[in-house]
């Protein structure tokens, strides 16, 4: 089977930079992606790495490293709007979800 | 473009009652899937639908919970009768169908149900 963990919150203030860490065990692997879901919200697709290494979309990035089962989400000049849960996520012919992690961002 | 369409938003009922969730995919979205997602968690698969066939329904309480995708495009969601434990948020979600590796899933806004 396949299973993800996540811290279950982190905080920071604005401006700051927070990674997010992502550990899972899987059978078979076609990558890493990482949605994000504020309150009341609809998950919105991030990022996906399909190799080791670092991908970058602005603000936010991703890394992957196969090896170690191991990835993280960092995120860049943190704003108030970044608050949110964020998960990462086995895609598998369906979406594995993390537990997900809330950020919370202050002022 | 429009995003994935749920309705309603928001449904209470009381146990034992019927209740049923809709979802319209983005166009040209071959893939479909219902997720529920528990206060504090991740969605969980419920069902997956390729075109009009499900394809994965192995999550799916099938002694109360039905699904179906006629012709290939919305889908219903069906819970009958509803218990305390079917409370959170029911999600529908689409995406272009490109196999094994399709990362990138579009999820719609969700059913809040509450059972009371």
């Amino acid at each position: 089977g396949q299973s993800l963990e996540q811290p279950s919150e982190v905080t920071a203030v604005e401006g700051a930079i927070v990674q997010i860490n992502c550990t899972y065990q899987t059978s078979g692997f076609y990558g890493l992606s990482w949605y994000q879901q504020h309150d009341g919200g609809a998950p919105t697709f991030l990022s996906y790495n399909a190799l080791d290494g670092l991908e970058e979309t602005g603000r936010f990035s991703s890394f992957l490293s196969r090896s170690d089962s191991y990835g993280y989400l960092l995120l860049q000049e943190l704003q108030m709007k970044d608050s949110a849960s964020y998960f990462c996520a086995l895609p598998v012919d369906k979406l594995i979800f993390g537990t997900g992690t809330r950020l919370q961002v202050f002022p | 473009e429009a995003g994935v369409v749920q309705s309603p938003r928001y449904k209470i009922i009381e146990k034992k009652q019927p209740v049923a969730f809709w979802c319209n995919p983005i166009s040209g979205h071959n893939t479909l899937y219902w997720y529920l997602q528990n206060l504090g968690q991740g969605p969980e698969l419920l069902i997956r639908y390729e075109n009009e066939e499900a394809v994965d329904d192995s999550q799916l309480p099938k002694d109360r919970f039905s699904a179906e995708r006629l012709k290939g495009v919305d889908s219903t969601l069906k819970i009958q009768p509803a218990e305390l434990g079917d409370s959170a948020v029911y999600l529908c979600a689409s995406s272009l169908g490109l196999g094994l590796a399709d990362n990138e899933q579009f999820f719609g806004p969700g059913t809040r149900l509450t059972v009371l």
